[in-house]
């Protein structure tokens, strides 16, 4: 019961380009979204999050953006870099700060130089 | 400042036997969490733990896995005669405290042969 889902296992985008990486979720009571990246035998480490009551918080290169109705949400990272080639997940609870947080299964994403 | 520490790194261990796996926070963090990463699989919320007390432990197997974090050292996750399908990557995150993000670890992987 994959309560969020991040259906693309891979991306490939040239340097300078965006990156676009989705995640849809399924339970309605979800209100507080992250992202984690995680390289290689390293741990994830945070990135951005969400509140539902916010459709948009971008941190420099970073946006994420959420669309409850659609119960969706995206990573946009531009330009891309090759150093942000890393697996990306998604990550959502029920409260915010959540002690148990719901991950999707990742997206590999690949920056071409 | 050293981050959520864990160890062993790698831990190989056949069938039948025990494997434990160590977690120390980072200084000052006394909440303490237990994902595992399965092949193929987005991390899963196994048990949520503060000094002396397992707070959440919605994630955890029913039989052959414990959690601990005791009042002096690390948290330990306790598998009793492992099998092949507890090979995996195991995720120790710490916080704070509750509602805070956390921290994760760069993970124990079990392999059971």
């Amino acid at each position: 019961d994959q309560q969020v889902k991040q259906n693309s296992p891979s991306l490939s985008v040239q340097e300078g380009r965006i990156s676009i990486l989705n995640c849809d979720y399924t339970n309605s009571m979800f209100d507080y979204f992250l992202w984690y990246k995680k390289y290689p035998a390293e741990g994830p480490t945070f990135l951005i999050s969400i509140s539902s009551i916010k459709d948009k918080n971008e941190d420099g290169r970073f946006t994420v953006f959420l669309n409850k109705s659609a119960k969706h949400l995206s990573l946009h990272i531009v330009p891309s870099q090759p150093g942000d080639s890393a697996v990306y997940f998604c990550a959502a609870s029920a409260e915010t700060g959540a002690n148990n947080l719901f991950f999707g299964t990742g997206t590999r994403l690949t920056v071409i130089p | 400042n050293a981050g959520v520490m864990q160890n062993p790194r790698h831990l190989v261990r056949r069938r039948g036997q025990e494997a434990r796996l160590r977690c120390s926070p980072m200084k000052g963090h006394s909440h303490v969490y237990w994902y595992r990463q399965l092949p193929e699989e987005g991390l899963k919320f196994m048990v949520y733990l503060q000094k002396e007390n397992i707070i959440d432990e919605s994630g955890m197997p029913k039989e052959r896995f414990s959690a601990e974090f005791p009042k002096e050292g690390p948290s330990i996750l306790r598998i009793q005669q492992v099998v092949r399908g507890d090979s995996a990557a195991y995720f120790c995150a710490s916080s704070p405290r509750t509602g805070d993000g956390y921290t994760f670890g760069s993970g124990t992987r079990l392999t059971v042969v």
